[in-house]
């Protein structure tokens, strides 16, 4: 069973679509987040939700929403995607702060 | 601000040669800190964590760290490289109750057989 997974694992999709990115955690971890790596393989944080209440927002454009509907599922949506998107974006769970598990990763291309 | 520095991009080392992997943070306080490593097209793994007591931790795959206040380090060993362990590797960083975890820019590591 895994801890964290995400779907899809791959998105292509052209300039100007809307895309949603899905995220479940069965470990019971009260902390979820998004982070962005880029094509340096640099990990940014994006999002953070604690107890499904928002609680990290980075400087992050408005057409990133996430949306957490419980504890175990923090979603991703994207609006008007740009060729800038193009990156892999890492779902985790932690409990407090203790260590964070992270998914599989969804590799968005834009075109 | 926190930050992470991982000063090598690229480590190259020969199979069973030992290895050591430089992480410095800037921190006030005592951070928890963390070693993830990351094979290609794959997600983070954890390999070990500090958050407080003995300053030596033990992870998986034969890894240790150390945690030295004074040097703000904490640096990953392993005595003896495998093939298998080349991959990308990330030192972390988060401060109690922030829940904002800080990453290194990686060091990739590449073993010659």
């Amino acid at each position: 069973d895994t801890a964290v997974s995400q779907t899809p694992k791959y998105l292509v999709t052209q300039m100007g679509n809307d895309k949603s990115i899905k995220c479940e955690q069965n470990l019971g971890h009260d902390t979820m987040y998004w982070y962005k790596q880029d094509s340096k393989k640099f990990l940014k944080i994006m999002f953070s939700y604690n107890n499904k209440e928002l609680i990290i927002n980075e400087t992050v454009p408005n057409r990133f929403s996430p949306k957490s509907p419980d504890k175990a599922h923090l979603n991703l949506h994207i609006n008007s995607l740009e060729l800038g998107d193009s990156a892999v974006y890492f779902c985790a769970a932690s409990m407090g702060n203790t260590e964070a598990f992270f998914g599989q990763g969804t590799r968005l291309t834009v075109v | 601000a926190q930050s992470v520095t991982q000063p090598d991009i690229h480590i190259t080392v020969s199979e069973g040669a030992s290895l050591e992997l430089r992480c410095n943070y800037s921190y006030g306080a005592t951070p928890y800190l963390f070693w993830y490593v990351q094979s290609p097209g794959q997600g983070l793994q954890l390999l070990l964590k500090y958050f407080s007591g003995d300053t030596l931790v033990q992870g998986i795959k034969g890894f240790e760290a150390e945690f030295k206040r004074s040097q703000s380090s904490f640096n990953l060993r392993k005595p003896s490289v495998h093939w298998s362990d080349a991959a990308e590797y990330f030192c972390a960083v988060v401060s109690s109750g922030t829940y904002k975890y800080i990453f290194g820019t990686g060091t990739r590591l590449k073993v010659l057989a």
